[in-house]
């Protein structure tokens, strides 16, 4: 069966400190991983699509890397405007556009 | 561009009542998918269409019917809404181009079943 789990649900961090938010999954083939940030009352904000291990992708103090079991979102020196819950979703292989979510990792930065 | 847009923004039913959630995109994305959040279940899918007059079921399609007439809309239906139903709602939409896959969502429809 196909999953997606992310950890930790919720990660609490002064401003400046890194980290990395996990996502763990198991998917029939694997056509893409993609991560989403997502503000409170709005819709999912597309952040990175990986597509094979060892591939990273990097935007402001976001980078996103990719093994075979799992990704990771590290975030450097994080401000409070990078307050939010991250989602992470695989792409199974076949030609639908179907998306598996985890369950998300709610991120607050601390001034 | 608008993107994904989606109308009401809030609504409250009575349970029995039917309603159709609207989903418009203007980005001529083939694919479209519904889906919903609740606290601690993440986002599921219900239903997802690969073009116009194609679509099929997702992980919880319980309840809910769709329609594809159009590349641009993807009404969702609730046809006896429960209780059960009270969840956020997101439309999304994406390109079957190779490496151009994410989806794009909407800012959600928030429904209240009482």
């Amino acid at each position: 069966e196909d999953q997606v789990t992310q950890s930790p649900e919720a990660l609490r961090l002064q401003e400046g400190e890194s980290s990395s938010l996990n996502c763990s999954y198991t998917v029939s083939g694997l056509r893409g991983l993609f991560w989403y940030r997502q503000d409170p009352g709005k819709g999912p904000e597309f952040l990175f699509t990986l597509y094979s291990a060892g591939e990273e992708k990097e935007k402001e103090r976001l980078k996103a890397t990719l093994t075979k079991k799992e990704s990771f979102l590290h975030i450097t020196a994080p401000k409070p405007e990078d307050s939010a819950t991250y989602l992470c979703a695989v792409q199974p292989s076949g030609n639908t556009g179907k998306l598996i979510f985890g369950q998300g990792t709610t991120l607050q930065v601390k001034p | 561009n608008a993107g994904v847009t989606q109308t009401p923004k809030f609504q409250v039913l009575k349970t029995g009542q039917s309603m159709t959630l609207q989903c418009a995109q203007d980005m001529n994305h083939e694919y479209m998918s519904w889906y919903r959040q609740d606290p601690g279940m993440g986002l599921r899918l219900i239903h997802y269409s690969v073009g116009a007059g194609i679509t099929d079921q997702g992980e919880v399609p319980n309840g809910y019917n769709v329609s594809r007439s159009t590349t641009e809309d993807f009404p969702l239906r609730l046809l006896s809404a429960a209780p059960s139903q009270t969840s956020v709602y997101f439309c999304a939409s994406s390109t079957r181009a190779v490496g151009k896959n994410e989806q794009f969502f909407g800012p959600g429809t928030r429904l209240t079943v009482l």
